[in-house]
């Protein structure tokens, strides 16, 4: 099946360290996400990005949309404990004439007090 | 307004059991999509729907059937549980297709033995 290439898998980091984590792929795509999903629940909409080469921020999350359309990157800034959790990337492309979407298989953050 | 809710939460089958698991949303959604998540495996998707009365197969269809009789509810079945079918399973739900947000249930994890 299709998976979008996620790095790293995992990390661990001292509490205020800034993090930073990717997502590539062989395919273009129209759209990427960002999601976080917490021990025990789903998976939560962190950031969404519509063009090539935008980039957003929510807090001290900051992601960009790659230029080349086959990549984004995610930035956490001056991590805190609550950080903690794993983070999808999820790209929207056409495929077979219906827009969907491929998940990473996500990058599990630990950060450490 | 609960957002997306799924029924139930756990549960154990043997091999060869059979059971349906409920998703719901009150947020008058189209789409709504069935996934599972194994370790290292991210999401995948299962089956879909674009509206009521319709389904679609996703990623990884194969010993599993849904039903979407209701626009607020899409039900996932399992006819003859298999020990590979242990995972957690996620449904979300989203406006429309193109540049839309999915927003995800709690998720389900169901161990079969």
């Amino acid at each position: 099946g299709q998976q979008l290439n996620q790095s790293p898998q995992s990390m661990f980091i001292q509490e205020g360290e800034d993090v930073s984590m990717n997502c590539t792929s062989s395919s273009i795509f129209n759209t990427w996400l960002w999601y976080k999903q917490d021990p025990g629940e789903g998976p939560v909409l962190l950031i969404a990005l519509y063009k090539a080469g935008e980039l957003t921020s929510n807090g001290r999350l900051t992601a960009q949309f790659g230029i080349t359309r086959k990549d984004s990157f995610l930035n956490i800034s001056a991590s805190i404990p609550s950080d903690v959790g794993i983070y999808f990337c999820a790209g929207q492309r056409l495929i077979s004439g219906t827009y969907k979407y491929i998940f990473g298989t996500g990058t599990r953050l630990k950060v450490l007090a | 307004n609960a957002g997306v809710t799924q029924t139930p939460k756990f549960r154990v089958l043997k091999t060869g059991q059979s059971m349906t698991l409920l998703c719901a949303q009150d947020m008058n959604h189209e789409y709504m999509y069935w996934y599972r998540q194994d370790p290292g495996m991210g999401l995948r998707l299962i089956h879909y729907s674009v509206g009521e009365g319709t389904t679609a197969k996703g990623e990884v269809p194969d010993g599993y059937n849904v039903s979407r009789l209701k626009k607020q509810n899409f039900l996932l079945g399992l006819e003859s549980a298999a020990p590979s079918q242990t995972s957690v399973y996620f449904c979300a739900s989203s406006y429309g297709q193109l540049y839309n947000e999915q927003f995800f249930g709690p998720g389900t994890r169901l161990t079969v033995l």
